[in-house]
Formats: C-alpha cells, sequence, structure tokens
C-alpha cells in the first residue's frame, strides 16, 4: 500500500513569506502528527490531528497551524517566516494515534534565506 | 512533562557482537514506548513498541526491547549486529493523550 506522501519534497521561502506544507496519510490512518526535526533540537512535535481536531500541541508559536480534512489529509501551514524555521518537516500516520507505532513520510525540506 | 533520555550521543559496536541503545523516561501513567530508526537519507521507520505484556518485545530486523518499569527504561538490543545496522535510533514515549516525546538520538555505528 502507499506511503504517507509529503509534499513538495523541497521548498525555498524568504523571511517573512508564509508556507504550505501537506500529507496524505496511509489510507485508513486517521492520526495525522507534524514533527519538526533539525540537527540541533532533534524531534520536536507541532501538532497532531485525529478526525479533523487537533488532539495535541506542542510548544510552538501561533505561527505554526495545520488542519485535516475528512479524507485525513493533513495540511500545516507557517506563516511570517524566520530564519530558524529551516528544519526538515515530517509527518507521521497511524491508526489511532495511540498504541500504534507512526508510519513517517521521507519529509518537507524547507530553507529559509 | 513526560521526557525521553538518550544518554549516548554514539554507540561503537563490532560486528557479530551484542548492542544496546539505552532509553530512560519520565511520563504519567502508563507509557507507550516505541522505537524508531532513521538511515542516511531516508525516513524515519517504526522498529518495535511496549504497549502492555511482556516486558521483552521483539520488532523488525532482528531487534528487541526491554520495558523495565522500575528503572524506567526501554533499552534497544540486538543480539548480533551487522554493518547495515548503522543508522540513527530515536526511543519515543507516548502518553494516553496521544501525545508523543521523542529522544534526541542515538548514532549507532558497527564497524566490520
Amino acid at each position: 500500500k502507499a506511503g504517507v506522501t509529503q509534499t513538495p519534497r523541497y521548498l525555498i521561502k524568504t523571511r517573512g513569506q508564509q508556507v504550505t506544507l501537506s500529507c496524505s496519510p496511509i489510507s485508513g490512518h486517521r492520526s495525522v502528527s507534524w514533527y519538526q526535526q533539525t540537527p540541533g533540537q532533534g524531534l520536536q512535535f507541532l501538532f497532531e490531528y485525529f478526525s479533523e481536531t487537533q488532539r495535541n500541541k506542542g510548544n510552538f508559536p501561533g505561527r505554526f497551524s495545520g488542519r485535516q480534512f475528512s479524507n485525513s489529509r493533513s495540511e500545516m501551514n507557517v506563516s511570517t517566516l524566520e530564519l530558524g524555521d529551516s528544519a526538515l518537516y515530517l509527518c507521521a500516520s497511524s491508526l489511532s494515534g495511540q498504541g500504534d507505532g507512526y508510519t513517517f513520510g521521507s519529509g518537507t525540506r524547507l530553507t529559509v534565506v | 512533562a513526560q521526557s525521553v533520555a538518550q544518554p549516548e550521543d554514539q554507540v561503537n559496536v563490532a560486528e557479530g557482537n551484542p548492542l544496546t541503545v539505552k532509553c530512560t523516561y519520565s511520563v504519567s501513567g502508563n507509557p507507550y514506548l516505541f522505537w524508531y530508526v532513521q538511515y542516511p537519507n531516508r525516513g524515519l521507520q517504526f522498529l518495535l513498541k511496549y504497549i502492555t505484556g511482556d516486558n521483552l518485545v521483539k520488532g523488525s530486523y532482528g531487534f528487541e526491547a526491554e520495558f523495565n518499569k522500575s528503572q524506567t527504561s526501554f533499552h534497544l538490543k540486538k543480539p548480533s549486529a551487522l554493518v547495515s545496522d548503522s543508522a540513527l535510533y530515536f526511543c519515543a514515549v507516548r502518553d494516553f493523550a496521544g501525545k508523543s516525546t521523542f529522544g534526541d538520538g542515538t548514532t549507532l555505528t558497527v564497524k566490520p
């Protein structure tokens, strides 16, 4: 079956711009989580969506937002980009987000210049 | 707040030797514990999980992990390491609400 698909794979944006990243989970998976991965900070949890509702949220500023659609696809938006937002953004899906393991996408590499 | 500690940034072992990658955690209530592996230029892959039951859980690629409640540890193990096991390993804990926290990762290098 198809894995978790993230688009685009690479993005270059300018400070102050906004960006939208997309994630299509594995069919049947209702939980989608987003993580920011950087060399210095490791994997930082952004938020989790389940059945179109944000169920958990990490400690990121309000510039980071997301949503989930009825088909479980999710988008993440970052407004007013800062240089420090440069990172690999990973999407992970799971059946319920409880006791099942995540399946990760390959990520979107965002570079802010 | 929940947390995960992977005390070793780097673990080096010789091929054929047993390996252990350490993980300790802190979480309210009963934990869900996971191990993931990230190979170079590839995404994170799920290795194994502990939810309840036997303290020794088996996962992909011959890996296993031992849950120790009293020591709040969930160490990853493999009886005989392969060069192809060289990768970055992450331990993660998830609370009952579904919020996951990852450790900082441990780079495993297996030398021939």
